[in-house]
């Protein structure tokens, strides 16, 4: 069962306009989440965290919002730049010790010139 | 900067062939994780190790062992290559304490023929 959900496995944005990725979870027990941006042959790289005490978490042109009631997490990229076309996933660690995260299936972004 | 380094960037192999891949972190993590990413299915994890010789089974572990000698290696044994099993491998670490972050390998791109 899929804890961690994202439902557009693609978006495309112009560069220069905002990009809103979508995130939803099942387990109301998850209180931290974190994004990750994978390009093509690499491996994914850390962008942004938030912790179930905050609704919004802000790093330069990144935000992470949560709504916990929702059980719904978006990341906002403004302004969007060709740069950052990549699979972004959403991940939270799991219960039980080790800090294994559950990762979502990933957006596919595309920032258009 | 935390370093995740895996052994290849690309290899083939036949079905029926035992394959080791290898990941090495230079951070001193006492947490290690192999995963494997396909199209649409997001990251998933095969296996994961909390310390040295210690192991635990993930979502996926089925056709895959792994071995943990060292605190800084980590190991994924496919002992009898099958074509479902071509993939994009990838090898995270991360500490174990106050931080749920992981830090990933540049992945080995895996084709059984």
């Amino acid at each position: 069962d899929q804890q961690v959900k994202q439902n557009s496995p693609s978006l495309s944005v112009q560069e220069g306009r905002i990009s809103i990725l979508n995130c939803d979870y099942t387990n109301s027990m998850f209180d931290y989440f974190l994004w990750y941006k994978k390009y093509p042959a690499e491996g994914p790289t850390f962008l942004i965290s938030i912790s179930s005490i905050k609704d919004k978490n802000e790093d330069g042109r990144f935000t992470v919002f949560l709504n916990k009631s929702a059980k719904h997490l978006s990341l906002h990229i403004v302004p969007s730049q060709p740069g950052d076309s990549a699979v972004y996933f959403c991940a939270a660690p799991e219960a039980g010790g080790g800090n294994k995260l559950t990762f979502g299936t990933g957006t596919q972004l595309k920032v258009e010139l | 900067d935390v370093k995740v380094t895996q052994s290849s960037r690309y290899l083939v192999k036949r079905t029926g062939e035992k394959v080791f891949l290898e990941c090495v972190q230079d951070m001193d993590h006492e947490n290690m994780f192999w995963y494997r990413q396909d199209p649409g299915l997001g990251l998933r994890l095969i296996y994961f190790s909390y310390d040295v010789k210690m192991k635990e089974k993930g979502d996926i572990p089925e056709g895959y062992s792994v071995s943990r000698e060292k605190k800084e290696r980590f190991s994924l044994i496919l002992e009898s290559a099958s074509t479902n099993q071509t993939s994009m491998y990838l090898c995270a670490s991360g500490t174990g304490t106050g931080t749920y972050e992981q830090y990933f390998g540049p992945g080995t791109r895996l084709t059984v023929t």
